[in-house]
């Protein structure tokens, strides 16, 4: 069966910190696919990044990066030199190798991240 | 700009009524999905639809269908609420992917309706 587990349910850092939020999964499929949303108080969740299970790079975006490690299952988030506008409630997702609306997301519980100015 | 619209933001309803949500996306998405959001639950898929007039159960139909007539619109229906269906209700809609094991694309969700049953 497949899970993911974000066990940090709230963060609270001071503006300009370095905050990294936790993903751990598990699946059977050797193809997966790892995503994370970001979920402002407006409501409406953003995409952030997709990454597939073959594809173990680090990704950098301005200040956001992703540290994909197969080898614990975990797929973590980093937002250096964070700002109020960071704060938000962060989703990690996990699905599997199929392509269509039958291949749902398995989405994490959520971390609120709180940046205080 | 993408958009996926909900009609209502906040509803208050009460035990025994009949509730439509409705979803609209701009962006000719095949793929259209109902979840369901709970503090300490996350995102809990209700129903999705891949085409017109198609529609497969999620983790939690129960309680819940869903109708669409056109590739725009998905409704989400509450044949008769109860107080266990107060919850945030969000929208979403992505493209098929591109072969079959291409993986799912990115959902764009909408800024979900907010529904209290008293």
């Amino acid at each position: 069966a497949q899970k993911v587990t974000q066990a940090q349910t709230e963060i609270s850092v001071v503006e300009k910190e370095d905050v990294t939020l936790d993903c751990v999964y598990e699946t059977r499929d050797t193809t997966y696919y790892l995503f994370w949303y970001k979920q402002p108080p407006s409501g409406e969740l953003v995409f952030l990044i997709r990454r597939n299970s073959f594809d173990e790079q680090n990704e950098i975006s301005g200040r956001y990066s992703w540290n994909f490690q197969k080898s614990t299952s975990s797929f973590n988030f980093t937002i250096t030199a964070s700002q109020v506008v960071d704060s938000a409630v962060y989703f990690c997702a996990l699905s599997g190798p199929y392509g269509g609306a039958t291949n749902k997301l398995i989405f994490g519980t959520g971390t609120l991240l709180a940046v205080q100015p | 700009d993408v958009k996926v619209t909900q009609s209502s933001r906040y509803l208050v309803k009460r035990t025994g009524e009949k509730v439509f949500l409705e979803c609209v996306q701009d962006m000719d998405h095949e793929n259209m999905f109902w979840y369901r959001q709970d503090p300490g639950l996350g995102l809990r898929l209700i129903y999705f639809s891949y085409d017109v007039k198609m529609k497969e159960k999620g983790d939690i139909p129960e309680g819940y269908s869903v109708s669409r007539e056109k590739k725009e619109r998905f409704s989400l229906i509450l044949e008769s609420a109860s107080t266990n269906q107060t919850s945030m209700y969000l929208c979403a809609s992505s493209l098929t992917s591109v072969g079959l094991a291409g993986g799912p694309r990115e959902l764009f969700f909408g800024e979900g309706s907010r529904l209290t049953v008293l």
